[in-house]
């Protein structure tokens, strides 16, 4: 895998439906894997950074999962809320300082 | 606390304008700073990052040139703009000295549409 890739690139589910989201990226040379939250007419803001394999995040109800030897991480929402609803972006650091993104998820949570 | 300032919010350009967006950082020194481009119905591309004053990266080759005159100041330029310019522009900073685990802060965005 050259570059980051997201799937699936939406979602709609109903409140209180749980669901997860895949990222995938490059397994050489990684360094780190960030998950961020896009809502609509705000910025980007980070809610995971990780970078050991086996790492597992928690903030409320979202949590990551980071598996480095395959290349792969988890996003995790569990009874998703409507304001739950934005764009989950995940990036990949690798042996420089850029920040590599994939398309991103866009979720919808229907009341 | 750091803040990130980014403007302007909008931006219309007839094509072959010049284009100048400018970034900047309050509250920490030496940051790395970067510009990333949304083209409409895609992810965030990177344009360009800076680990320093006058240190510019390029990724993608195009219209666009980056300029960082001062610390905290970060420039996205352009002599003539194209239609494929358009796009969201967002720059972001992340803390000094280039520890790559450490997260992005993200500025409020530039929409630039070219006409």
């Amino acid at each position: 895998i050259l570059n980051v890739e997201q799937s699936p690139q939406s979602l709609h589910v109903q409140e209180g439906d749980s669901t997860n989201f895949t990222c995938s990226f490059p397994s050489s040379n990684f360094y780190a894997l960030h998950w961020y939250r896009w809502e609509t007419a705000k910025s980007p803001e980070a809610l995971f950074v990780m970078t050991l394999n086996g790492d597992e995040k928690k903030k409320g109800r979202i949590s990551a999962t980071l598996n480095t030897k395959e290349g792969y991480s988890y996003l995790y929402i569990k009874g998703s809320q409507p304001e739950d609803s934005a764009t989950y972006l995940c990036a990949s650091t690798s042996g420089t300082y850029k920040y590599i993104f994939g398309t991103g998820t866009r979720l919808k949570v229907l009341a | 606390s750091q803040t990130i300032h980014q403007w302007p919010a909008t931006l219309v350009q007839p094509v072959g304008s010049p284009l100048s967006l400018e970034c900047t950082v309050e509250g920490t020194s030496n940051p790395n700073l970067y510009w990333y481009r949304q083209a409409a119905g895609r992810g965030l591309q990177l344009l360009f990052y800076s680990v320093g004053i006058g240190q510019i990266s390029s990724e993608v080759p195009q219209n666009l040139s980056a300029s960082r005159p001062q610390d905290r100041q970060f420039i996205l330029s352009s002599k003539k703009l194209l239609l494929s310019d358009s796009g969201f522009y967002l720059c972001a900073w992340s803390t000094p000295g280039g520890v790559r685990n450490e997260k992005l802060f993200f500025g409020s965005g530039t929409q630039l549409s070219v006409l």
